[in-house]
């Protein structure tokens, strides 16, 4: 059965301050997909993953797919107050034809001015 | 071009009623899927469908129901309402087995 773990599960950090925010899973699968969050909000999507050695970067923020590692971070670089947010992957279950989607269970972000 | 429209946005339920949650899409997606999200969890995945006529469950689909009659429409029914539905429940729809999701606004269901 696909697990996938997001830690930290919380992270307060100041403007300007670099870091990263990681994704584990438990069975193979090369397909790994990065959402952002905000209170009361819906989903939005940030990145699609799709091979191993993926990298996608978007302004402030850059995700990776190592799928040996069964790995994916998203890095987020000179944090600023707008990026504030809860941030999910979720992953591919290879078990399933339709690539169904397991999720981690989301990392809150707070960034202080 | 609305993308995932779900209504209503919030409703509250009595113990045993049913309802409907409505769901449609303008931008041709052939998946379809409804989630429900729970404080601190992850998005847990009610049923889904690939295409017009083609539903499946996910992994919590007892006491859901869903057809998927057109391309455009995913109504999920609560058969009789139970307090431990009460969540927020999302619709998403993509393109293909390789894209995003794309997510409606979500609705915020109360059973009572």
């Amino acid at each position: 059965e696909l697990k996938v773990e997001q830690n930290p599960l919380f992270l307060s950090m100041q403007e300007g301050k670099n870091y990263t925010i990681y994704c584990n899973y438990s069975t193979t699968s090369d397909r790994l997909y990065w959402y952002r969050q905000d209170p009361g909000k819906s989903l939005e999507s940030l990145f699609v993953l799709l091979s191993n050695g993926a990298v996608k970067q978007e302004g402030r923020l850059m995700a990776s797919l190592d799928t040996k590692a069964r790995l994916s971070t998203l890095h987020i670089t000179a944090a600023v107050h707008d990026l504030s947010a809860t941030y999910f992957c979720a992953v591919a279950n290879p078990s399933d034809s339709n690539y169904q989607l397991i999720w981690g269970a989301g990392t809150k972000l707070i960034i202080k001015p | 071009n609305a993308g995932v429209t779900q209504t209503p946005k919030f409703q509250v339920l009595k113990t045993g009623q049913s309802m409907t949650l409505q769901c449609a899409q303008d931008m041709n997606h052939e998946y379809m899927s409804w989630y429900r999200q729970d404080p601190g969890m992850g998005l847990r995945l009610i049923h889904y469908s690939v295409g017009a006529g083609i539903t499946d469950q996910g992994e919590v689909p007892n006491g859901y129901n869903v057809s998927r009659s057109t391309t455009e429409d995913f109504p999920l029914r609560l058969l009789s309402a139970a307090p431990s539905q009460t969540s927020v429940y999302f619709c998403a729809s993509k393109l293909g087995k390789n894209y995003g999701y794309t997510f409606g606004s979500g609705t915020r269901l109360t059973v009572v």
